[in-house]
């Protein structure tokens, strides 16, 4: 029971484009989303997230857009480059807890062609 | 600054073997997680620990997996007996603990394969 889902397993893009990765997540109790970005042969690395009060967050080409009420957040890039090509994590977590438990979507390859 | 630091970067080893993984955090960081990667499950969080105590560990899939951490700078994540279904690639990841939307920091993983 994947309580973080991304859908769409790849997505190809052209460079100079907008890339849209998307995901969902069927928990309410959520307060807190995070963006990871993964490279092959290393570990994520963080690379922007969104507290469940805000519904955009804007961090240089990168933006998250957040819509409680449809569980559904989306991360845009703009311009894409090709150094953006990587697995990209949506993780999401849970509110009023005493650590900081996140919980991993399956990912999203992006590979933005030159 | 040194990062995750973990060992080995590859491991292959015989079904049955005892496989014994090791993760170095990042200094001053008081949480630690393993993580475990596979292409059915993606990315899923096996156990983690506060301040070098367990605190959750309803991930670990069986008696099989275990983890231990003696001291803040070192964590091992044991498989005993190991089993081809073990074969996937296991991250280890710490974070600071004051501030808890401080995101967490990922070692480059360790990649087993159990033959």
């Amino acid at each position: 029971d994947q309580q973080v889902k991304q859908n769409s397993p790849s997505l190809s893009v052209q460079e100079g484009r907008i890339s849209i990765l998307n995901c969902d997540y069927t928990n309410s109790m959520f307060d807190y989303f995070l963006w990871y970005k993964k490279y092959p042969a290393e570990g994520p690395t963080f690379l922007i997230s969104i507290s469940s009060i805000k519904d955009k967050n804007e961090d240089g080409r990168f933006t998250v857009f957040l819509n409680k009420s449809a569980k559904h957040l989306s991360l845009h890039i703009v311009p894409s480059q090709p150094g953006d090509s990587a697995v990209y994590f949506c993780a999401a977590r849970l509110s009023k807890t005493s650590y900081d438990k996140v919980i991993f979507g399956p990912g999203t390859s992006l590979s933005v062609i030159p | 600054d040194a990062g995750v630091i973990q060992s080995p970067r590859h491991e292959v080893t015989e079904m049955g073997q005892e496989v014994t993984l090791r993760c170095k955090p990042i200094s001053g960081h008081d949480y630690l997680f393993w993580y475990r990667q596979t292409m059915m499950r993606g990315l899923e969080l096996l156990i983690y620990f506060n301040n070098n105590v367990p605190i959750d560990d309803s991930g670990m899939p069986e008696d099989r997996f275990s983890a231990k951490m003696p001291n803040a700078s070192f964590s091992t994540l044991k498989i005993q007996p190991s089993e081809p279904r073990d074969s996937a690639v296991y991250f280890c990841a710490s974070k600071p603990g004051q501030g808890s939307r401080q995101p967490q920091h990922f070692g480059d993983g360790t990649r087993l394969s159990i033959l």
